[in-house]
């Protein structure tokens, strides 16, 4: 219950399109859904993230649509660039606990010129 | 420039043998964090520590040592005891109470056993 899953674990987009990255979980109690961005031998880097009381929140190209009832929250990277190439994780928590993050397993996006 | 650091960035231990691992921060955050990374996989929380002198088990902590002495430092000792420590580690910091899950990493450090 404790688990978060991501997929896929690997995307290839070119450049200008759409990338979709998507998380499901089974803990209803999580209630802080962030997204880290992380380049090869760099430590995560916060992106974006969402609670519970929205569906959506956007941040430039990058948007997270959270569907509460279907316990799935996605990442879309619109006009995708070379530049986003790297590897995505989504996490999941609760908030006034322990600050613990439970992670998915990763999606390593390339975006081909 | 506020931020986390670690070092080194690479290390390499023989088989038995104890290595530390530093991880200083300077944004005033009272809690700290160390996850390991694997290929393919996401991070896993080893160690946290929410107040000097305090800290808990995280979800792999066998094998692992930790000390907080001070509110900047959150050092981890990896022990003769972890039967596969190769992999990057990764220390983060928070601040505390709602907002303890919104967590900023450090550039890492890549543990290779030879």
């Amino acid at each position: 219950q404790q688990q978060v899953k991501q997929s896929p674990q690997s995307l290839i987009v070119q450049k200008g399109g759409i990338s979709i990255i998507n998380c499901a979980y089974e803990n209803t109690a999580f209630d802080y859904f962030p997204w880290y961005q992380q380049f090869p031998g760099k430590g995560p880097a916060l992106l974006i993230a969402i609670r519970p009381d929205v569906s959506e929140k956007k941040e430039g190209r990058f948007t997270i649509s959270f569907n509460k009832s279907a316990k799935q929250f996605s990442l879309h990277i619109m006009d995708s660039q070379p530049g986003d190439s790297a590897t995505y994780f989504c996490a999941a928590s609760i908030s006034s606990n322990t600050g613990k993050l439970i992670f998915g397993q990763g999606t390593t996006l390339q975006v081909k010129p | 420039d506020g931020g986390i650091t670690q070092s080194p960035k690479y290390l390499f231990r023989k088989e038995g043998q104890n290595v530390t691992l530093s991880c200083e921060q300077n944004l005033n955050h009272d809690a700290m964090y160390w996850y390991r990374q694997d290929p393919g996989q996401g991070l896993r929380l080893i160690y946290y520590s929410q107040i000097v002198n305090d800290f808990q088990k995280g979800d792999i902590a066998e094998g692992y040592s930790v000390s907080r002495e001070k509110k900047e430092s959150f050092p981890l000792t990896v022990t003769s005891a972890q039967k596969n420590p190769t992999a990057f580690y990764l220390c983060a910091s928070s601040i505390m109470g709602d907002r303890s899950n919104e967590q900023f990493f450090g550039p890492g450090t890549r543990l290779t056993v030879l």
